[in-house]
C-alpha cells in the first residue's frame, strides 16, 4: 500500500510547455513537500506546503487538503528542468515521519 | 545549503562484511534520518533520530542499525551486508519532525558484491 501516488511516472515536453506533475496521499498530513533529484545528484526541497498554493520562479505548487491532492506546475519549462521531481508527506499518524512518492522522471527537449 | 555531509560516498564491499556509513551535520537540528533509494521505490526510511542516543526504526529497518552519541552524528552500520542492501542512501535532516523541511546530504552508493 502506497501512502502517496505520483502521476505520470515519466513525461516529455517540449522546451516552453506548461507542465503538470500530480500528487495523491491517502493519509492525514501534518505538510507536503516537493523535492527536485537530478540525475547523479542529491535531493533538494523545492516546496513544503500545508494550504494554498505557492510560488517560486516557474515553479508552482498547490494543494487541496479536502481532495488530498497536490499538483506542481512549471511554466515555461527548459532543459535545465529535466530532473526526477518527489512529493512527500509528512504524517500526523505517525509523528516525525515522511512518506515519499516513487518520482516523476521529467525530460525537457530543447 | 545545509551543511550535511556523508561519508564515503562510495563503496563497494562484500556480502558479510560490516560497513558503517557516517551522516555529518553542521546546523544543529535535532532529527535525522537515514533513507534508502532503490529503483521503483521511493525513498524509505531505515531509521531516524529524534536526538542524542534517541532513535526509532523505520520501515526497512531490517539488517541495519544506528548510532547517535553526538548531536551532528548519526551513523548507520550494516551488521553483515548482503546483496539486497546494494543501494544509494541518504542522510536528512530536520530542525524538529514533520513540519519543518528536510534537507538531504548527497548520498552514499554502496555495492555489496
Amino acid at each position: 500500500k502506497n501512502e502517496v501516488e505520483q502521476s505520470p511516472q515519466n513525461l516529455t515536453a517540449q522546451e516552453g510547455e506548461f507542465i503538470t506533475i500530480n500528487c495523491s496521499y491517502s493519509v492525514g498530513i501534518s505538510a507536503l513537500h516537493w523535492l527536485q533529484q537530478h540525475p547523479g545528484g542529491g535531493i533538494v526541497s523545492l516546496f513544503m506546503l500545508s494550504s494554498g498554493k505557492k510560488k517560486h520562479g516557474r515553479l508552482i505548487a498547490t494543494i487541496n487538503i479536502q481532495e488530498k491532492h497536490s499538483s506542481l506546475h512549471i511554466t515555461a519549462s527548459h532543459p535545465r528542468d529535466s530532473a526526477v521531481y518527489i512529493c512527500a508527506v509528512s504524517s500526523l499518524n505517525t509523528g516525525n515521519q515522511f512518506y515519499f512518492g516513487t518520482g516523476t522522471s521529467l525530460t525537457v527537449i530543447p | 545549503d545545509a551543511g550535511i555531509t556523508q561519508s564515503p560516498r562510495h563503496k563497494v564491499t562484500e556480502t558479510g562484511t560490516p560497513v558503517t556509513l557516517r551522516c555529518h551535520q553542521t546546523e544543529n537540528h535535532r532529527y535525522m534520518y537515514w533513507y534508502r533509494q532503490d529503483p521503483g521505490h521511493g525513498l524509505r526510511l531505515i531509521h531516524y533520530s529524534y536526538g542524542v542516543k534517541d532513535t526509532d526504526k523505520g520501515e526497512v529497518s531490517d539488517g541495519y542499525s544506528v548510532s547517535r552519541s553526538k548531536t551532528e552524528d548519526f551513523l548507520l552500520t550494516l551488521e553483515s551486508a548482503t546483496s539486497s542492501q546494494t543501494s544509494v542512501y541518504f542522510c536528512a535532516i530536520s530542525a524538529s519532525g514533520s513540519f519543518y523541511e528536510q534537507y538531504f546530504g548527497p548520498g552514499t552508493r554502496l555495492t555489496v558484491t
